[in-house]
């Protein structure tokens, strides 16, 4: 298995621009996790799905950030407008389901806000 | 909701020193304690992870001990090496789902 793939790997954009971020978990892993990382506030959990539902949105920052799943092979998290305060290292995780198994995290996405 | 701290949040130890982090909760109900490291530029990875009915776990170099009625939990690593430098993370499971709530890192330093 490849592991978690996530796209794009930088991305550099303007205030006000939309963004999209990728992620494709590993095969037969029903949890997928989205993490926020910066210096300041350390790693986040934004949302978190389970079998493709979102169960805890609560790490959510605003209504500019927007999550999806799907499918059980496609997440995507969205920020529209973007600013600059976003700018962040985002990674995927994913695990098996239904007793705290380790999760396994992607590259990452470091986004660039400008 | 459960708030995880790490202590040290720096530290530095000669090679071949141990090195101790500890890492508090508050959640009672929380049952799983897993510890991530996070190399420079990479992403985090599981080392260790331990449960609530167990109270230490080794690997190899690395152990992680349990102190539930205390709420705390520690990382020890051995015979530190140089590879060993990075930030380590510990991180709470809450009772239901799958959910973690990460700990704000601890960066070890290892001085060759």
């Amino acid at each position: 298995d490849a592991g978690v793939i996530q796209s794009p790997r930088h991305e550099v954009t303007e205030m006000g621009q939309e963004v999209t971020l990728r992620c494709k978990p590993i095969s037969g892993h029903n949890s997928l996790f989205w993490y926020r990382q910066t210096m300041m506030r350390g790693l986040e959990l934004l949302i978190y799905f389970n079998n493709n539902v979102p169960i805890d949105d609560s790490g959510m920052p605003e209504d500019r950030f927007s999550a999806k799943m799907p499918n059980a092979s496609f997440s995507t998290l969205k920020i529209q407008p973007s600013e600059p305060r976003d700018s962040a290292v985002y990674f995927c995780a994913s695990s098996l389901t239904g007793g705290h198994y380790e999760q396994y995290f992607g590259p990452g996405t470091r986004l660039t806000v400008t | 909701g459960e708030n995880v701290e790490q202590h040290p949040s720096t530290l530095s130890v000669q090679e071949g020193d141990s090195a101790v982090i500890k890492c508090t909760y508050s959640d009672s109900a929380s049952n799983y304690f897993p510890w991530y490291k996070q190399e420079l530029g990479k992403r985090p990875q599981l080392i260790i992870d331990i449960r609530s009915n167990v109270g230490e776990k080794k690997d190899q170099r690395i152990a992680v001990t349990l102190n539930k009625t205390a709420k705390h939990f520690s990382l020890h690593i051995t015979e530190t090496q140089p590879e060993d430098s990075a930030v380590y993370f510990c991180a709470v499971g809450e009772t239901s789902y799958d959910k973690v709530i990460f700990g704000p890192g601890t960066s070890l330093s290892v001085i060759p």
